[in-house]
C-alpha cells in the first residue's frame, strides 16, 4: 500500500530534550516536505527536500532541522524543543512531474512541557 | 508568496442544505488547487484537485468546486450535507516550487 508514516504519533517531552520524529514513503516521491498545524494557523511548511540531500527551509523553520540521506525518508529534528513547538505535525510526499499533489502522513502530536 | 483566504472560519449547516465553503488565493498564475478534508483525530484526505482542463473538478464525496480565474477564487459546493460531512476543511495552493501554501481552515458543523 502507497503511504507515508510518522513516528511516533503522539509525544510528550520536555523542554530542551532533543527528539526525533521520522517520516518514511514508499512511493518512491522525489519531494517531502513537513508542515506543522495549529489552530487559526492552517498547515504551515517548516522544511522541504527535492531530493537527496538537498533541503530548504519552509515558512517556519526556527528551531528545527532535518535530513535527507535517502530518498524514502525525512526525519524531523528539534534539538532544543520548547513549548511554542506544541502542535500537530504533518509529513508530506509528492512527485516532481505531475498535478503536485501531497500525500500525507497520520500526523504526529508533539506536546512540550 | 502565495496566500489563500478561506472566508469563515465556522461554517454550520443543516442535514440536506448545501454547504458552500469559498476560498480566494493570490496569484497572477494559474496555481494547482486543492481541497482537504481533515476529520476529528485523523489526518489530511484530498477531496479534490484541479491542476489544468475543466474549471468544475468533481471529488469524492459528492463534493465539488469550481475554477474561476477572473475571480482567483475555487470554492467548495456540497448539495446536500449529511452528518458524516462534519470536519475542517483546508483549501491549498501549489505553484512551481511545489509548496502548499494552506488557508486558515473552514470547520463544518452540520445540524440534525
Amino acid at each position: 500500500e502507497a503511504q507515508v508514516t510518522q513516528n511516533p504519533r503522539y509525544l510528550i517531552t520536555v523542554t530542551g530534550k532533543k527528539l526525533t520524529v521520522t517520516c518514511s514513503q514508499n512511493m518512491n516521491h522525489e519531494y517531502m516536505s513537513w508542515y506543522r498545524q495549529d489552530p487559526g494557523l492552517g498547515l504551515r511548511q517548516i522544511y522541504y527536500s527535492m531530493n537527496v540531500e538537498v533541503t530548504d527551509k519552509g515558512d517556519v523553520p526556527e528551531g528545527y532541522k532535518v535530513s535527507r540521506k535517502e530518498k524514502r525518508n525525512f526525519p524531523l529534528i528539534l534539538e532544543s524543543p520548547s513549548p511554542n513547538q506544541t502542535s500537530l505535525y504533518f509529513c508530506a510526499s509528492s512527485l516532481l512531474a505531475g498535478t503536485h499533489e501531497q500525500y500525507f502522513g497520520p500526523g504526529t502530536r508533539l506536546t512540550v512541557t | 508568496a502565495q496566500s489563500v483566504t478561506q472566508l469563515g472560519s465556522h461554517v454550520s449547516v443543516s442535514e440536506g442544505a448545501l454547504v458552500l465553503l469559498r476560498c480566494n488565493y493570490s496569484s497572477s498564475v494559474p496555481p494547482y488547487l486543492f481541497w482537504y478534508v481533515q476529520y476529528p483525530n485523523q489526518g489530511l484526505q484530498l477531496l479534490l484537485k484541479y491542476t489544468t482542463g475543466a474549471t468544475l473538478v468533481k471529488g469524492i464525496n459528492g463534493f465539488e468546486a469550481e475554477f474561476k480565474k477572473s475571480e482567483t477564487s475555487f470554492h467548495l459546493t456540497k448539495p446536500s450535507a449529511h452528518m458524516s460531512d462534519a470536519a475542517e476543511y483546508f483549501c491549498a495552493v501549489s505553484q512551481d516550487d511545489y509548496k502548499l501554501s494552506f488557508g486558515a481552515g473552514t470547520t463544518v458543523t452540520v445540524r440534525a
